[in-house]
């Protein structure tokens, strides 16, 4: 079966750090991606593991454990504009389908 | 724009109705996806399509969905008899397949409600 649990939703304050955690149990595996979605709108890409370790881009930091089946999303230096879902999707080894878990609500407060 | 788009970006339509709706993908792309999403929930895959061939279909695509991507290019998801259960925001993506795979970009969705 395939299955990704996340957090349904988080707050922070404006400025500090957040970490968003995200499981996975799929059958194949081709990457982990993380997606920001504002209410209303698309996805749009953030990152993307498909070997262990972390890769930074700005603000933003994905980790990633194969063995684990764990990976998380880092936030630094959070702005108001970062309050958003944010989707962990694992991407299908025979296919490239994502699959993605509910996503996580992030709302930062001043 | 070079980005996915898709077309209408909004449709209400009464429960019986068949609609149709188009995707434009980013024009070198040669795979395209149709995912659906629920308020609260991430996407749930549909189907997807490899050039004009459709490669696989998600179970949740049951007879009354249809999806066509003719000359590998645009894509059309048809609904018909809708429900109001297929009240929902319907995504599209595009990737260009390389060895190793690549990542998906998404339209801005079709949001549809069956009254």
């Amino acid at each position: 079966g395939q299955n990704i649990d996340q957090p349904t939703e988080m707050t922070a304050t404006e400025g500090a750090i957040v970490q968003i955690n995200c499981t996975y149990q799929t059958s194949g595996f081709n990457g982990l991606f993380w997606y920001q979605q504002h209410a209303g709108e698309a996805p749009t890409f953030l990152s993307y593991n498909v070997l262990d370790g972390l890769e930074e881009k700005g603000r933003f930091s994905s980790f990633l454990s194969r063995s684990k089946g764990y990976s998380y999303l880092l936030l630094k230096e959070l702005q108001m504009k970062d309050s958003a879902s944010y989707l962990c999707a694992v991407r299908d080894s025979n296919t490239d389908k994502l699959i993605f878990g509910t996503g996580t609500r992030l709302q930062v407060f001043p | 724009d070079t980005g996915v788009s898709q077309d209408p970006r909004h449709k209400i339509t009464k429960r019986g109705q068949n609609v149709t709706f188009r995707c434009d993908p980013i024009s070198e792309h040669n795979r395209l996806y149709w995912y659906r999403q629920t308020l609260g929930q991430g996407p749930e895959f549909l189907t997807y399509f490899q050039n004009e061939a459709q490669l696989e279909k998600s179970r949740l695509l049951s007879d009354r969905f249809s999806a066509e991507r003719p000359k590998g290019s645009f894509s059309t998801l048809e609904i018909q008899r809708t429900e109001q259960g297929d009240s929902a925001m319907y995504l599209c993506a595009s990737s260009l397949r390389l060895a190793g795979g690549n990542e998906q970009f998404f339209g801005p969705g079709t949001r549809l409600t069956v009254l």
